[in-house]
């Protein structure tokens, strides 16, 4: 089967740095993307990798290893308003996008 | 703004009363999608339009059906509404389904099934 595994919850402090894991078994690999996703919201893009090494854009980054099969997002400088849910999600072989169940990210003051 | 939208944002329906979703897009986008998300659950594929042509997900049930009728709209038809289809109805574009192709959502609907 496909899937891709996520912490179910991670709590940070504000103005911290924190990484949110994403390891993946797929049928294939054509990328990866990270989604933002505000309770009771659409998911919005944050970052597409499909090779390997790190992304920055800002205060985020995105790492991919695709020998691991794994990925990790990093925010930096955390922001209240970045409590959300991130969502990892995996286009495979045939360019189907397996997704994760998501993180729950809680800023504490 | 170029974007997605759904209307409505909020539906209410009673059990085995047909309901119907619906999703525009102004990007003028080759794909759209019609996903199902449950809280705290990945968002799950119903099916998806490449033009015109319609993939259907295995696993989604006869109970789900859609149209696309020109580039801009789509629908979800909802025949006979379950308790367990109570959920969010995410409508979702993409130019087109090569690797770095990334999906845009539109806000989702609301369905709540009395």
């Amino acid at each position: 089967g496909q899937n891709i595994d996520q912490p179910t919850e991670m709590t940070a402090t504000e103005g911290a740095i924190v990484q949110i894991n994403c390891t993946y078994q797929t049928s294939g690999f054509n990328g990866l993307f990270w989604y933002q996703q505000h309770a009771g919201e659409a998911p919005t893009f944050l970052s597409y990798n499909v090779l390997d090494g790190l992304e920055e854009k800002g205060r985020f980054s995105s790492f991919l290893s695709r020998s691991k099969g794994y990925s990790y997002l990093l925010l930096k400088e955390l922001q209240m308003k970045d409590s959300a849910s991130y969502l990892c999600a995996v286009k495979n072989s045939n360019y189907q996008l397996i997704w994760g169940a998501g993180t729950k990210l809680i800023i504490k003051p | 703004d170029a974007m997605v939208i759904q209307n409505p944002r909020y539906q209410v329906t009673q059990f085995g009363k047909p309901v119907t979703l619906s999703c525009s897009q102004t990007l003028n986008h080759n794909v759209m999608y019609w996903y199902q998300q449950k809280s705290s659950q990945a968002p799950k594929l119903l099916f998806h339009y490449y033009d015109k042509d319609f993939n259907n997900e295995a696993d989604t049930p006869d109970n789900f059906q859609s149209r696309r009728p020109n580039t801009s709209f789509c629908f979800l038809d909802i025949r006979s509404p379950g308790l367990g289809d109570a959920a969010m109805y995410l409508c979702a574009t993409s130019r087109g389904n090569s690797g770095s192709d990334e999906q845009y959502f539109g806000p989702g609907t609301r369905l709540t099934v009395t």
